[in-house]
């Protein structure tokens, strides 16, 4: 088992860029998350998928997108990147929404310039 | 909304023991969780603890919960060199998300 993978592990962008960040997970987990995580304020989280077919706003969404694909992936986009959303960004499963772990991608490192 | 603290930093000499501390503002919680941040890495779930408990120990780690004060504790006996990471408290909400706190860098020195 590979748990969460994340693609890419690194990336610049310039102002006004979109891209698209990939997430996949093999234990058959019905939730899925997306976290920022900044220095000296922990791991916000952005969008989430409790099941495949639904995704909810988490703390802070504004400037995302996200599309649960089928029940392994879950892709975050942002449309017009902007220097604010240099990041660390992280993905995550759980068995359920509300289970009592959540399994880590490595994560991948976003900068925009 | 629910609010997790934790100081950003602490240092310890090997073999020391190490107190990683967390407050918290949801009362509801019902796990509270100590996650690990190796460098470069994610985060891996460490240790937790159900609110109806008081302590619990595994191995070299002890946690407390103290839900009067909504304090949360961390202790590492016999800290060593590859204990050296970012620990984030977190606790669960009762819409089954995570709140994380700021993380505390933990520095072991030789």
């Amino acid at each position: 088992n590979a748990g969460v993978t994340q693609t890419p592990k690194f990336q610049v962008l310039k102002t006004g860029q979109s891209m698209t960040l990939q997430c996949a997970q093999d234990m058959n987990h019905n939730s899925m998350y997306w976290y920022r995580q900044d220095p000296g304020m922990g791991l916000r989280l952005i969008y989430y998928s409790a099941s495949e077919g639904t995704t909810d706003k988490g703390e802070v969404p504004n400037g995302y997108n996200v599309s649960r694909l089928n029940k392994r992936e879950f892709s975050l986009r942002l449309e017009s990147a902007a220097p604010s959303q240099t990041s660390v960004y992280f993905c995550a499963s759980s068995e359920v929404l509300g289970s009592y772990e959540q399994y880590f991608g490595p994560g991948t490192r976003l900068t925009v310039t | 909304g629910e609010d997790v603290e934790q100081s950003l930093f602490l240092s310890v000499r090997e073999g020391d023991s190490s107190v990683i501390n967390c407050t918290y503002t949801d009362s509801s919680s019902t796990y509270l969780y100590w996650y690990k941040q190796e460098p470069g890495a994610g985060l891996q779930l460490l240790t937790y603890i159900f609110s109806n408990m008081d302590m619990k120990q595994d191995q070299r780690l002890t946690v407390l919960l103290n839900k009067k004060d909504k304090h949360l504790s961390l202790r590492i006996a016999d800290t060593q060199t590859g204990d050296s990471a970012i620990y984030f408290c977190a606790v669960g909400t009762n819409r089954g998300k995570l709140i994380f706190g700021q993380g505390t860098e933990l520095s072991v020195k030789p």
